[in-house]
């Protein structure tokens, strides 16, 4: 199985802060990548699809980057809503796997 | 509106089985593959199991293969996830999801259920 390792496993930051996600998988996926934004009690959301493709809906501050191994998920202007957990999943091949998750923390 | 309504979960007994079952509305549900991921409290995210839209296409995660049956009724549009010989280190919220774009073999999910909570303890 790849294995998707996400990093950091959690954040603190202020409102305004550009903040950056980075998700690495354990083989080569080409840019089959997605990220998600999960707030508690709530089912996850997809915000990115493809490594880049913003989601339909989903504010232009969020974006993602890379290719192969390396991901990256960028909010440039952090919002008060944006305060949850992000989690990257390989697209590429069963068993699908996602990263152990972010947790996006008010500083 | 595209729309996923998961049920069927509760609390069972080590050992024991449940059926879980999504229902959808808002969308062409034969078009799509459709997977099934959970979450232990507290937990990330794990993929469970998947089916194609026809339903012939079906893959598992080691974890649950030979204990769970994943299947399919397009005419009521309803997905099923059959969990047998249920364990403690199943308990997790179980969410259903619509896989991608129809017939590209993309497998990001959008949208997820609402969940529902399934916990084996006796």
């Amino acid at each position: 199985d790849i294995q998707m390792t996400q990093s950091p496993s959690s954040v603190s930051a202020s409102v305004g802060d550009r903040v950056t996600i980075t998700c690495r998988a354990s083989q080569g996926i080409s840019s089959r990548l997605a990220w998600y934004q999960q707030k508690p009690g709530k089912a996850p959301k997809l915000l990115i699809y493809a490594a880049y493709s913003l989601q339909s809906g989903v504010p232009s501050r969020f974006s993602g980057s890379g290719s192969g191994t390396d991901f990256t998920l960028t909010i440039s202007s952090l919002q008060s809503e944006d305060f949850a957990t992000y989690f990257c999943q390989q697209t590429d091949s069963f068993a699908l796997t996602f990263g152990g998750g972010t947790k996006v923390e008010i500083k | 509106e595209v729309q996923l309504l998961d049920s069927g979960g509760g609390l069972v007994q080590p050992g024991g089985s449940l059926r879980l079952s999504c229902s959808a509305s808002g969308f062409t549900f034969s078009n799509y593959a459709m997977s099934w991921v959970r979450q232990a409290p507290g937990k990330g995210l794990e993929w469970v199991s998947a089916i194609g839209s026809g339903g012939y296409n079906i893959y598992y995660a080691d974890s649950v293969r030979g204990r769970f049956t994943v299947s399919r009724d397009n005419s009521k549009k309803t997905l099923y996830l059959q969990m047998n010989s249920l364990r403690a280190e199943d308990t997790a919220v179980y969410y259903c999801a619509r896989q991608g774009i129809p017939v590209s073999g993309t497998r990001w999910f959008d949208p997820w259920g609402q969940g529902t909570l399934v916990t084996v303890s006796s």
